[in-house]
């Protein structure tokens, strides 16, 4: 069946540190989302792409980096974590054009700690 | 800017008691709407989606939302609830000049057996 992974599951780091969330997805989706969760904000959108070598800003992409090489992947990087960025990170991709039925799917999520 | 407001944050119910978890949006266009779901540990997924057609929409596990345009509104109900549907419920709103879906804030819902 096809899936989105993300690794790691759970990451404690320090402030000042890089960071990176992978998401692999194997539904050949080209949309991909990465979103944070945090408590009384629901899901706010990082960064999101809607193919290779394409990338975009959401509405709390401060801190954040994405890149797009391939299909099935789209990593986040935090290029020098702080603690406000600790959160629970959550990766989604969708289908595009005939394909799209709005659906996002989601990864189980990646616990960020940062100390 | 566009936004999606859920009224309860936090809702506790007993078994066999109804629910309703209101949901407004703002954005004067066409929109989807969706409802989704997480369960303790779990990752998001989708209880149910509105596209167009029909404005009362049924999902998984007995949940359903009704789409009033009038009042900007998607709100979700269940006639009975059940200890397992302790979650939390997530309404969230894609424009239609947009590929993005914005989401509320969240309504954890606790029912107690």
């Amino acid at each position: 069946d096809a899936e989105i992974t993300q690794s790691p599951r759970h990451k404690i780091t320090e402030t000042g540190r890089q960071v990176t969330l992978a998401c692999h997805q194997t539904w050949n989706h080209n949309n991909m989302f990465w979103y944070r969760q945090d408590l009384g904000h629901g899901l706010r959108l990082i960064h999101y792409s809607y193919g290779v070598q394409d990338t975009n800003k959401g509405e709390v992409s401060d801190g954040y980096s994405v890149s797009r090489s391939n299909t099935e992947d789209l990593p986040l990087t935090l290029e020098s974590a702080a603690s406000s960025q600790t959160s629970v990170y959550f990766c989604a991709s969708r289908a595009s054009g005939t394909g799209d039925t709005g659906e996002l799917f989601f990864g189980e999520g990646s616990r960020l700690t940062v100390l | 800017a566009q936004s999606v407001s859920q009224h309860n944050h936090h809702v506790i119910l007993s078994e066999a008691a109804s629910l309703e978890l209101g949901c407004n949006y703002s954005y004067g266009g066409t929109v989807n709407l969706f409802w989704y779901v997480q369960y303790p540990g779990q990752h998001l997924q989708l209880l149910l989606k509105y596209f167009s057609g029909d404005p009362l929409v049924k999902g998984i596990k007995g949940f359903e939302a009704e789409f009033i345009k009038s009042k900007f509104s998607f709100n979700l109900r269940k006639p009975s609830v059940q200890w397992s549907d302790t979650a939390e419920y997530f309404c969230a709103v894609r424009p239609s000049n947009t590929g993005k879906l914005i989401f509320g804030q969240g309504t954890t819902l606790q029912v107690k057996p």
